[in-house]
């Protein structure tokens, strides 16, 4: 059974920094892209950054570039997102999601229940 | 960045009706590869986002066949055709062609 458990969210002031961490279970982690889609309170989803197999590429929403930065740790089957420079707007439950990329399907199969970061004075 | 539309933003349905949720992308969804990258998730309260359906019309492992998905270019459909209580939620549509982008969510509740 795939297992995708988010951690490290919590109340943070703007400008601050906050990491997230995903662990990954019942699948084989260094074999997927893996992705962080975000869910602001009571609004809908948003596609934040992905990482490939091996971490040689990266890609981000506009609006997080410079700011979050996502890594991962394929002997701990563990995703990251570093997220500096924090603001109001970044408020959201961040989801951590495998991504089926290929020729074939580009879709989030996957999906961990989220870990809540509020961004407030 | 491709822009996801859907209506209605609310369905109330009765129990074993069918419903359906329109999806309109603000440019074609067809890749360079000939592929078009839509896919439909479910979100139930309290829970997060799961995949039904992909590349338009594929339904993912375990989703029942009451769930369908069909269209091209830039219109897509949604169909459930005889709605069950477990079917309450937000549906969005999502496309992968060009970066990964949702429509607003459907809530789909029971009258």
């Amino acid at each position: 059974e795939v297992k995708l458990v988010e951690s490290g969210g919590g109340l943070v002031q703007p400008g601050g920094s906050l990491r997230l961490s995903c662990a990954a279970s019942g699948f084989t982690f260094s074999s997927y892209w893996m992705s962080w889609v975000r869910q602001a309170p009571g609004k809908g989803l948003e596609w934040v950054a992905n990482i490939k197999q091996d971490g040689s590429e990266k890609y981000y929403v506009d609006s997080v570039k410079g700011r979050f930065t996502v890594s991962r740790d394929n002997a701990k089957n563990s995703l990251y997102l570093q997220m500096d420079s924090l603001r109001a707007e970044d408020t959201a439950v961040y989801h951590c999601a495998r991504l089926d990329y290929g020729a074939y399907v580009r879709t989030f199969d996957f999906w961990g229940q989220g870990t809540l970061v509020t961004v407030s004075s | 960045d491709i822009v996801m539309t859907q209506t209605p933003l609310s369905s109330p349905v009765t129990l074993g009706q069918p419903a359906s949720i329109s999806c309109r992308s603000s440019q074609s969804l067809v890749h360079s590869n000939g592929n078009t990258y839509l896919s439909w998730l479910q979100q139930r309260p309290g829970q997060p986002p799961r995949l039904l359906i992909y590349r338009v019309s594929n339904r993912f492992s375990g989703v029942p066949d009451r769930f369908s998905g069909s269209g091209a270019g830039t219109d897509f459909t949604l169909k459930i055709s005889r709605v069950e209580a477990e079917d309450v939620g937000v549906y969005y549509c999502m496309q992968g062609t060009q970066w990964w982008t949702f429509g607003q969510g459907t809530k789909v509740e029971i009258k």
